[in-house]
């Protein structure tokens, strides 16, 4: 069976402090892919980024940086100097190696970033 | 930059009733999805639908769901008889020949 965990239900930080957002994940596929999707307070699901089960290489995107370990099963997702646009809910979610090609995501973690 | 719409954004209904989510996915996509989010809680899958028929779904999807795709551009969700439970965002989402789903802002089913 494939699972996402989220451990972290809230998190909160005051502006410009660093997060990490952790994301634990089961499954037996040996080809797969994982995403990080921000849900803001409009409501609306913003991809973030893709990483394939291939690819161990962190990435960085200004601000953003993800951390994939197959070792620990583990993609974790930091935002440096936090902003206050930066509250929102945040999704990981798993995508296994099969034609539907369906997400399973984890319960979400709704970080709120205080002035 | 294209991307996929819903309709309506809000639809309330009386339970027992029929309602249809409407989504125009981005045009060159191939694989187009549904999935709900109760109040609070984590997203679900629905259904994936390929090549004009459906490849995938979950427990939730049962008899009372259906879909379809009935021109080149829009992709339809139908509940036919709507339960309070049903109440949440319904979420489209479409993927091309990248592995990345686009999602839709979602139309919030409220049933009363």
């Amino acid at each position: 069976a494939q699972k996402v965990t989220q451990a972290q239900t809230e998190i909160s930080v005051v502006e410009k402090e660093d997060v990490t957002l952790d994301c634990v994940y089961e499954t037996r596929d040996t080809t797969y892919y994982l995403f990080w999707y921000k849900q803001p307070p409009s409501g609306e699901l913003v991809f973030l980024i893709r990483r394939n089960s291939f690819d161990e290489q962190n990435e960085i995107s200004g601000r953003y940086s993800w951390n994939f370990q197959k070792s620990t099963s583990s993609f974790n997702f930091t935002i440096t100097a936090s902003q206050v646009v930066d509250s929102a809910v945040y999704f990981c979610a798993l995508r296994g190696y099969n034609q539907g090609g369906k997400l399973i995501f984890g319960q979400g973690t709704e970080l709120s970033v205080k002035p | 930059e294209p991307e996929v719409t819903q309709t309506p954004s809000h639809q309330v209904t009386q339970m027992g009733q029929e309602v249809i989510l409407r989504c125009v996915p981005i045009s060159n996509h191939l694989y187009f999805y549904w999935y709900r989010q109760i109040l609070g809680q984590k997203v679900e899958f629905l259904v994936s639908f390929y090549n004009n028929e459906i490849s995938e779904k979950s427990e939730i999807f049962d008899d009372q769901f259906s879909v379809e795709r009935p021109d080149g551009s829009n992709f339809t969700l139908k509940i036919r008889s709507t339960k309070l439970e049903d109440s949440a965002m319904y979420f489209c989402a479409s993927r091309g020949g990248s592995d990345t789903q686009y999602f839709g802002p979602g139309t919030r089913l409220t049933v009363l």
